[in-house]
């Protein structure tokens, strides 16, 4: 099974921040790994898929990057609405398997 | 809109079932893959089981192999899960999500608003 881990667990920052988040694999695979974001009591969003194609509808402020074991998600410009948690997620094989999670607090 | 809809969460106690249902609308069912994800109070997300856009394949996450099957009924855009033998740690909100297509597949791009299964 491949493995996923975040880092940080959480991160305190002010709005306008660059916040990145990484998450490394224990497997290296090419570009399978998307990033979710989830804020209290909802259901999570997918933000990027294939390491670094943005889901319709996000901000271009959300960006991805990587490949192989190593994959980073970059916010530009942190907004209020941007205060959550988020998740790595590797696409590659069975089973699926999530990052433990990146809390962003102001 | 394309919209998934949960229902049949509730309280069991440690040993019984449940099933759980998703209703789906707004898009071809029939033709996504649909998985089951589940979050336990507090924790992260753990991906439960995928079903194929025709039911023929199945995968499941090796907590709940041999206890929860899924399945779907693409006549009634609906899928289901259904869970025996729960356990105490089996208690989380379980949320269906779709496929992605193409570069997205085995990403979830739509989900439900999650059913609660508290086994105590």
């Amino acid at each position: 099974d491949i493995q996923m881990t975040q880092s940080p667990s959480s991160v305190s920052a002010s709005v306008g921040d660059r916040v990145t988040i990484t998450c490394r694999a224990t497997q290296g695979f090419s570009s399978w790994l998307a990033w979710y974001q989830q804020k209290p009591g909802k259901a999570p969003k997918l933000l990027i898929y294939a390491a670094s194609s943005l889901q319709s509808g996000v901000p271009s402020r959300f960006s991805g990057s990587g490949s192989g074991t190593d994959f980073a998600l970059t916010i530009s410009s942190l907004q209020p609405e941007d205060f959550a948690t988020y998740y790595c997620q590797q696409a590659n094989s069975f089973p699926l398997t999530f990052g433990g999670g990146t809390k962003v607090e102001i | 809109q394309v919209q998934l809809v949960e229902s049949g969460g509730g309280v069991v106690q440690p040993g019984r079932s449940l099933r759980l249902s998703c209703a789906a609308s707004g898009f071809t069912f029939s033709t996504y893959a649909m998985h089951w994800v589940r979050q336990a109070p507090g924790k992260g997300l753990e991906w439960v089981a995928r079903i194929s856009y025709d039911g023929n394949d199945k995968d499941y996450a090796d907590s709940v192999k041999g206890r929860f099957t899924i399945s779907r009924d693409n006549s009634k855009n609906t899928l289901f899960l259904q869970m025996n033998s729960l356990r105490a740690e089996d208690t989380a909100v379980f949320y269906c999500a779709r496929d992605g297509i193409a570069a997205a597949r085995s990403a979830f791009d739509i989900w439900g608003q999650g059913t609660m299964v508290t086994v105590s």
